[in-house]
C-alpha cells in the first residue's frame, strides 16, 4: 500500500535559521507531490508541487522542494524561517488506484519557531 | 471567490445521534474532496466528487458514512448512528478539473465534531 512518512513529529528552529522537513514515500511509479501548510483555524493551503521535470521546485513563501527518486523523498526546505512559518506542515502524494487519484498525506511536522 | 466554506464550523452531538455537514465549494470548481482529520494525523481521504457524480467512495469509513452532492454545487456529508470514534475535524476541498491527480485543492476551514 502507498505511504508517506513524515519522520519528523515537531521541528524547533530559531527564527533566521534555516529548515529542512521531511518526507518519504512509498509508491511504485512517480507521483505527484505536494507540500501543504496549515496555520491553527485555517484551511490547508498549497505551498508547492512535483509531476515531473526539474526536480527542484519553488513555491509560495520562499518555500523549496527536491525530489529524489532514489530516495523517494521529497524534502521542504526554506533558507530563513520566519516567526509566522510555525505551523503544521504536510507532504502528500496522489496517486492512481482503481481509475481514481487517490491522496494520501503524511501525519504532518509541526514547526516552532524561536525568537 | 470566497474560497471554500464548511458549516458548522463546530458540531456537539451525543453518541447514536445523525449529522450533517455542508460544504460550499468554490463556484467555479467542480471537483469536491471530503477528508476526515484526527489529533496528530494528517488529512484522511473519505470520497470525492466530479460534478455530481461520485467517483470514489470506497474509502468512507463505514456505511454510517454518506455523501451527496445533488446539484454538482455545494455537497453533504452524513454520518448516522454516531460513534465517540467519529470525533475528529472533517474537511472539505474543492479544485478545478485539470489532469488527473494533478490538481491544486483548495481547503475549507473543516468542521469539529464532538461526539458525547
Amino acid at each position: 500500500a502507498q505511504s508517506v512518512t513524515q519522520p519528523d513529529i515537531h521541528i524547533t528552529v530559531s527564527e533566521g535559521a534555516s529548515l529542512e522537513l521531511r518526507c518519504n514515500y512509498s509508491y511504485g511509479a512517480t507521483p505527484y507531490l505536494f507540500w501543504y501548510v496549515q496555520s491553527p483555524g485555517q484551511g490547508l493551503q498549497l505551498l508547492l508541487k512535483y509531476f515531473s521535470g526539474d526536480t527542484l521546485v519553488q513555491g509560495i513563501k520562499g518555500f523549496e522542494a527536491e525530489f529524489k527518486r532514489s530516495q523517494s523523498s521529497f524534502n521542504l526546505r526554506k533558507p530563513s524561517v520566519h516567526w509566522s512559518d510555525a505551523a503544521e506542515y504536510f507532504c502528500a502524494v496522489v496517486h492512481a488506484s482503481g481509475g481514481s487519484y487517490i491522496p494520501t498525506f503524511g501525519r504532518g511536522t509541526s514547526l516552532i519557531v524561536h525568537p | 471567490d470566497t474560497g471554500v466554506s464548511q458549516d458548522p464550523r463546530h458540531k456537539i452531538t451525543k453518541r447514536g445521534q445523525n449529522v450533517t455537514f455542508r460544504c460550499d465549494p468554490i463556484s467555479e470548481h467542480n471537483r469536491l474532496y471530503w477528508y476526515r482529520q484526527t489529533l496528530g494525523q494528517g488529512p484522511e481521504f473519505l470520497t470525492y466528487f466530479q460534478n455530481e457524480a461520485q467517483l470514489e467512495k470506497s474509502r468512507l469509513l463505514s456505511d454510517r458514512f454518506s455523501a451527496e452532492r445533488p446539484k454538482g454545487s455545494f455537497s453533504t456529508l452524513e454520518i448516522q448512528r454516531t460513534e465517540q470514534g467519529d470525533s475528529a475535524m472533517y474537511l472539505c476541498a474543492s479544485s478545478p478539473h485539470l489532469r488527473e491527480g494533478r490538481e491544486t485543492q483548495y481547503f475549507g476551514p473543516g468542521t469539529r465534531l464532538l461526539v458525547l
